[in-house]
């Protein structure tokens, strides 16, 4: 099993702020995705990242593949109540397994 | 396109009861997959489907859960019996072989709660 950890485990910060949480491996992933989950609902696909330095933009969420693919950050400018939710990463393998992080939980207050 | 289609949402049981769960994937994804989400934690596999075939099953726990996906559709998670430590989500998922990397779409989840 790759293990995949997530840093910080909690966060908790004002709307307006920046922030940027990690996930990290001693493994090479052929993928790597982050997924969003609110409470009482499933994980939901944010993004993908496959290439090696990849950076992918959605909105005020920016995702970066570490060049040697054992590592990604997820970076939010201006934080809104509306991303509070749990942040998953999971790395895949070459097969169809997907192994997950244990998450980053973030709350943006008003 | 509809999405992953979970029931029950919750169930609340005594130990030692049964309980079922049922998954309808995203229509044409032929591999579904079970995790268990414990609270705080990421979702862990317990089984992965290849259409009717389960393909990986190494981590579910065979003395009281058991799965099936009959015509390649559908999927069924039996727990019998339940302990307390069952209690979890239970995460359906489903993705489609096709696509060039292993992305993975969540139905809602059951909330199990075993007293």
């Amino acid at each position: 099993t790759q293990l995949l950890e997530q840093s910080p485990q909690f966060l908790s910060i004002q709307e307006g702020e920046n922030l940027t949480v990690y996930c990290n491996s001693s493994s090479v992933f052929s993928s790597l995705q982050w997924y969003r989950q609110e409470p009482g609902e499933g994980p939901v696909l944010l993004v993908t990242v496959v290439t090696g330095g990849e950076v992918k933009k959605l909105k005020r969420l920016t995702f970066q593949f570490g060049d040697a693919r054992k590592d990604s950050s997820l970076h939010i400018t201006a934080a809104q109540p509306g991303d509070t939710g749990l942040y998953l990463c999971a790395g895949g393998d070459s097969g169809y397994a997907l192994n997950f992080g244990k998450g980053t939980s973030l709350l943006v207050t008003p | 396109e509809a999405g992953v289609v979970q029931s029950p949402r919750y169930k609340i049981i005594e130990k030692k009861q049964p309980v079922a769960f049922w998954c309808n994937p995203i229509s044409g994804h032929n591999t579904l997959y079970w995790y268990r989400q414990n609270l705080g934690q990421g979702p862990e596999l317990l089984i992965r489907y290849e259409n009717e075939e389960a393909v990986d099953d190494s981590q579910l726990p065979k003395d009281r859960f058991s799965a099936e996906r009959l015509k390649g559709v559908d999927s069924t998670l039996k727990i019998q019996p339940a302990e307390l430590g069952d209690s979890a989500v239970y995460l359906c998922a489903s993705g489609s072989r096709t696509r060039v990397v292993n992305e993975q779409f969540f139905g809602p989840g059951t909330r199990l709660t075993v007293l």
